[in-house]
């Protein structure tokens, strides 16, 4: 089955500083990528996507790039602010449906004032 | 509109007790999911469910059932609880495979 590893688990960047999260995936078959984020007592919501046929998306100050031939993908905030701090988790899905994601291990970003 | 609602938020089992977590969504969704959280780690499935009276396993079925009798509710039914069913569990639906999954805000369940 796929396999996704996550790195790092924990990142602290200064406020207004850049954070990028990579993710590598095992199947060759997979082409739906989320990146999901986190609160504290919450659960995950979907923040970005990206399908197999794009290799880069954005949306304001979130971006996701995908190296197909590398199979990892990346997420990347720009100009972080406080509330930017949760835990981020990306999946991988083996259809272009979403049923059957497998996520990565997380990532705990902190945002420093 | 609630989005998706679980009961309870938190429940502390003994060894061998059963129990049903309980799952509704009110945004008329064809798709429903349980997963479950372990410290540390990311989500897995458990079981899916494309509509009403169709379901289907996830990666970590093993120790549980479910049911899709409408469209609202996808309850998860623990039997003979183990220490190693200790997690978070998470509900989430979407409209259909293609669209984004909208998570409820967990239940945490404590087997001692």
């Amino acid at each position: 089955g796929e396999n996704v590893e996550q790195h790092p688990s924990t990142l602290s960047v200064q406020e207004g500083d850049s954070a990028v999260i990579k993710c590598t995936y095992s199947d060759s078959a997979s082409n739906y990528f989320p990146w999901y984020k986190q609160e504290l007592g919450k659960g995950p919501q979907l923040i970005i996507d990206i399908r197999s046929n794009v290799g880069e998306k954005k949306d304001q100050r979130i971006a996701v790039t995908l190296n197909k031939t590398a199979k990892h993908f990346s997420l990347h905030i720009t100009e972080t602010q406080p509330e930017d701090s949760a835990v981020y988790f990306c999946a991988a899905s083996q259809d272009f449906g979403n049923e059957k994601l497998t996520f990565g291990t997380g990532t705990r970003l902190t945002i420093i004032p | 509109n609630a989005g998706v609602t679980q009961t309870p938020k938190f429940r502390i089992l003994k060894i061998g007790q059963s129990m049903t977590l309980q799952c509704t969504q009110d945004m008329n969704h064809n798709y429903m999911y349980w997963y479950r959280q372990d410290p540390g780690m990311g989500l897995k499935l458990i079981y899916y469910s494309v509509g009403a009276g169709i379901t289907d396993k996830g990666e970590v079925p093993n120790g549980y059932n479910v049911s899709r009798s409408t469209t609202e509710d996808f309850p998860l039914r623990l039997e003979l609880a183990a220490p190693s069913q200790t997690s978070v569990y998470f509900c989430a639906s979407s409209y259909t495979g293609y669209n984004e999954q909208f998570f409820g805000p967990g239940t945490r369940l404590t087997v001692l």
